[in-house]
């Protein structure tokens, strides 16, 4: 079946440094990516969708310039989070689709900034 | 605005019971409509999905029965066991346009 790997599981980093997460397919071509973002309790957020090698869409109220996406390539998508603060912390979880495969999730980073 | 809207909020059965979480929709031009399960820590899992044109779909023992002049869509889950204690989220998407719009999620809590 379809595979999405996510990296790291888990990070901690300090205030106003960079994070990056990165999202692969290891067996299928992801045409379209998204990223989610999940608060404790509650349902899935979508942030962005990508596609690769255009830029993310973003959805209203997520700043584009704080969570930048890359779709370099059919199997990776990464997500930075820059200038992170306290605020920024939850669980952000990618997901792909390709031709002939529905949504695959990753198993989701936790971030907490510090 | 939540464009799919999801029932119990938690619910909490017995081992060998049947746990039962509906959903419902306004937008008639979702056309799939996927179950995901997911654990504390982990990523959402498809549990299996349905498209409008069939009114139920089993896989073991999981059952998606589809109401589509309610607009309406559940989850049963037969002969629940602790292993399925989880978060449930409905979700659905329209052709051509591959963004999940989905429910505010279950948490099911089976007592052995």
């Amino acid at each position: 079946g379809a595979v999405v790997s996510q990296h790291p599981s888990w990070v901690i980093c300090k205030s106003g440094t960079s994070v990056k997460i990165e999202c692969r397919s290891l067996d299928f071509q992801a045409t379209t990516m998204f990223w989610y973002r999940q608060f404790p309790k509650q349902s899935l957020m979508l942030m962005a969708t990508s596609n690769e090698g255009s830029k993310a869409t973003y959805e209203q109220g997520v700043e584009k310039d704080k969570f930048l996406i890359n779709h370099a390539s059919l199997t990776l998508s990464t997500l930075t989070v820059t200038s992170a603060h306290p605020e920024d912390s939850s669980f952000y979880i990618c997901s792909a689709t390709g031709a002939n495969y529905g949504y695959t999730f990753g198993s989701g980073t936790r971030l907490t900034v510090v | 605005q939540q464009q799919v809207k999801q029932s119990p909020q938690s619910l909490i059965v017995q081992k060998g019971g049947i746990s039962i979480i509906n959903c419902a929709y306004e937008n008639t031009a979702f056309d799939y409509f996927p179950w995901y399960q997911q654990f504390p820590g982990k990523g959402p899992a498809l549990l299996i999905a349905i498209r409008p044109d069939v009114s139920e779909k089993k896989e073991g023992r999981f059952t998606i029965s589809f109401n589509k002049s309610a607009k309406q869509f559940s989850l049963h889950i037969m002969d629940s066991q602790p292993g399925d204690s989880a978060t449930y989220f409905c979700a659905a998407s329209m052709k051509n346009d591959y963004k999940l719009s989905f429910g505010a999620g279950t948490t099911v809590t089976v007592r052995a």
